[in-house]
């Protein structure tokens, strides 16, 4: 079946490392996304890994994907106040996206 | 093009009323989707076009939802004899679904609220 599982809340310093975590379940899933969601907004794209990948670096952003264990998990450098807000995982699985349920991340200053 | 519209951004609604929404997609894009989003949770699928064909409905989508994607541009979502229960945001994203990639964009989403 499908089903996307996260963790619910992350709690960092600003400066520090964040990482949040996904399990997926679609083996057949060709892509899986980052999705970013504020306050009373709509959910904007941050990046996206292409199943035959490993990892894929955007700036402060690094996705590594380990197909075996179908895992995802989103790595967030020198953490700003400015990215809190929920992530949301999803992955490409019959044709429609499938989300997790979102991470709440906290960044303390 | 400034990405996926929807309006209207905010429906306030009496039970039992009609409402219809509508998604205005990112112009070369060929598939549409519609998710239902409540507070805590991550965005559940409802339906998605590829140009005008509804490729897929969910199990969520009952008889009184209904969606349209007639030229295989914009699309609307209408929801009859609504119910409190139907109180969630309604996001509409587009994706070009090709061998470039597939990255699948969202609108600000509609808000609805029926009292």
């Amino acid at each position: 079946g499908e089903d996307v599982e996260q963790s619910l809340f992350l709690s960092v310093r600003e400066g520090d490392s964040s990482v949040i975590n996904c399990t997926y379940t679609d083996s057949s899933s060709t892509y899986l996304y980052w999705y970013k969601q504020e306050p009373g907004a709509g959910l904007q794209l941050l990046t996206y890994i292409f199943s035959n990948m490993d990892m894929k670096q955007d700036q402060r952003l690094t996705v590594l994907l380990n197909k075996k264990d179908k895992h995802l998990s989103l790595r967030i450098a020198d953490t700003q106040t400015g990215d809190s807000a929920i992530y949301f995982c999803a992955e490409m699985s019959g044709g429609k996206l499938i989300f997790g349920q979102g991470t709440t991340l906290q960044v303390k200053p | 093009d400034t990405g996926v519209s929807q309006n209207p951004r905010h429906k306030i609604t009496k039970r039992g009323q009609n409402v219809t929404f509508r998604c205005d997609p990112i112009s070369e894009h060929n598939r549409l989707y519609w998710y239902r989003q409540t507070l805590g949770q991550g965005p559940e699928f409802l339906t998605y076009f590829q140009n005008e064909a509804q490729l897929e409905k969910s199990r969520l989508l009952s008889d009184r939802f209904s969606a349209e994607r007639p030229k295989g541009s914009f699309s609307t979502l209408e929801i009859q004899r609504t119910e409190q229960g139907d109180s969630a945001m309604y996001l509409c994203a587009s994706s070009t679904w090709d061998q470039r990639g597939d990255e699948a964009f969202f609108g600000q989403g509609t808000r609805l609220t029926v009292v």
